[in-house]
């Protein structure tokens, strides 16, 4: 089945940092991957999204490149702020929309001033 | 601004006891998902409903747990008997059509079985 693996957390990082976090699937056919990000006390929020091989989802600073040679959809900022502080969870649907998602078990990032 | 009702935002339930949640989706959107959330895991798909109709199933433990989306609109999530390994964050979220549209999701609530 359907699988996400994203790199075990916490990561702390010092405010302006450079970020990656890794995140690669298995999936049958192509699936479209995303990011979400939880706030402390908040919902899921959507970050990102790429729907086909080679495409870059990207917001707020936050990049994520669909590779599909490598299975992976890696995060990236280049410059990260306190205000990042979260748990971001790497995700996939497959089955051409019509199924939910499969997420991995989340990071938690932590910037400190 | 748009939003997934979720409620009660925390339940306390003894062991056995049945237990109840309730979402309200955005308006117009005709896909509507519950998660289970345990601690430190990444959200794990329940059930899938596409107006009223369920489209995914397979991961609801069904000897105990049922969802209904009677009108294609609000949705319960039901479990009965609850049990300790029940305990986790229930999840609702919604989309305009399936997950090839953004997913929105409620703040969900908090169970612990006791």
């Amino acid at each position: 089945g359907d699988s996400v693996t994203q790199m075990e957390g916490p990561v702390t990082l010092s405010e302006e940092a450079f970020l990656t976090i890794n995140c690669t699937y298995t999936a049958t056919g192509y699936p479209s991957l995303f990011w979400y990000v939880q706030y402390p006390g908040e919902g899921l929020q959507l970050l990102l999204k790429a729907t086909k091989a080679d495409d870059k989802g990207s917001n707020k600073g936050f990049e994520a490149t669909y590779r599909k040679e490598t299975t992976s959809f890696h995060l990236e900022k280049g410059s990260v702020q306190v205000s990042d502080s979260a748990v971001y969870f790497c995700a996939l649907a497959s089955g051409g929309g019509a199924d939910g998602l499969t997420f991995g078990k989340g990071t938690h990032l932590i910037i400190q001033p | 601004e748009a939003e997934v009702a979720q409620s009660p935002r925390y339940k306390i339930t003894e062991k056995s006891q049945a237990v109840a949640f309730w979402c309200d989706p955005i308006s117009g959107h005709a896909t509507l998902y519950w998660y289970r959330q345990i601690l430190g895991q990444g959200p794990e798909l329940l059930v899938q409903f596409q107006d009223e109709s369920v489209v995914d199933d397979s991961q609801l433990p069904k000897d105990r747990f049922s969802a209904e989306r009677l009108k294609g609109v609000d949705s319960t999530l039901k479990i009965q008997p609850a049990e300790l390994g029940d305990s986790a964050m229930y999840l609702c979220a919604s989309s305009l059509e399936g997950t090839a549209t953004e997913a929105f999701f409620g703040q969900g609530t908090r169970l612990t079985v006791v």
